[in-house]
């Protein structure tokens, strides 16, 4: 399993746009990147996967250089409701072993 | 559609009693997964299934069994509860081929 690093927590102001970065440097050729996002109490929810360049859906976008050791993951225009805890995963296949890590905290400012 | 649920919400136990944990999933979903998260942690995989009758060990798998008899149900099993399997429990659920995992409410546990 490709391990993967980010910040422990961030702080950004109302309506800013916020990047949080994952680095996996051991990413393998056939890893999908994958966030989810959680609030206090709750199980996580999905946000976006990619595999290179870049993916964008409705709540964010995903950013993945060419050389996949790193992704961002984009929020424009964060809220109060955005408060939470991100992950960043790699994993090979969908239904195997993957480790969530312990986030990036994103506390949101007004 | 309920989603995944999950049975009981919270759960005392004494140390070295059993319980099992219940996770249903009424999206026909082929894979389940059962994680544990501790206070200001990540979480941590102990079993999955990739489909009916099967399961497989995950991070965690010490202390806890598993039994995947009917595609919608995954249950999760502690034969003799420790204090160090205090924590909450989530189960998930995803398509086949997907990695978008859906999650429950969870289930806290504490054992004393």
């Amino acid at each position: 399993l490709a391990k993967t690093t980010q910040p422990i927590s961030m702080d950004s102001y109302e309506g800013q746009e916020v990047n949080i970065t994952c680095s996996h440097n051991n990413i393998a050729t056939n890893d999908y990147i994958t966030w989810y996002q959680q609030f206090p109490s709750q199980g996580p929810r999905f946000i976006i996967q990619g595999y290179k360049t870049k993916v964008t859906n409705e709540v964010a976008s995903l950013f993945i250089p060419a050389d996949r050791k790193s992704s961002t993951l984009s929020l424009p225009r964060v809220s109060l409701s955005d408060t939470a805890v991100y992950y960043c995963l790699v994993a090979p296949t969908p239904g195997q072993k993957v480790t969530f890590g312990t986030g990036t905290k994103l506390q949101v400012i007004p | 559609n309920a989603g995944v649920t999950q049975t009981p919400k919270f759960r005392v136990l004494k140390t070295g009693q059993s319980m099992t944990l219940l996770c249903a999933q009424d999206m026909n979903h082929e894979y389940m997964y059962w994680y544990r998260q501790d206070p200001g942690m990540g979480l941590r995989l102990i079993h999955y299934s990739v489909g009916e009758g099967t399961t497989a060990k995950g991070e965690v798998p010490d202390g806890y069994n598993v039994s995947r008899l009917k595609k919608q149900n995954f249950l999760l099993g502690l034969e003799s509860a420790a204090p160090s399997q205090t924590s909450v429990y989530f189960c998930a659920s995803s398509y086949l081929l997907s990695y978008e995992q859906y999650f429950g409410p969870g289930t806290r546990l504490t054992v004393t």
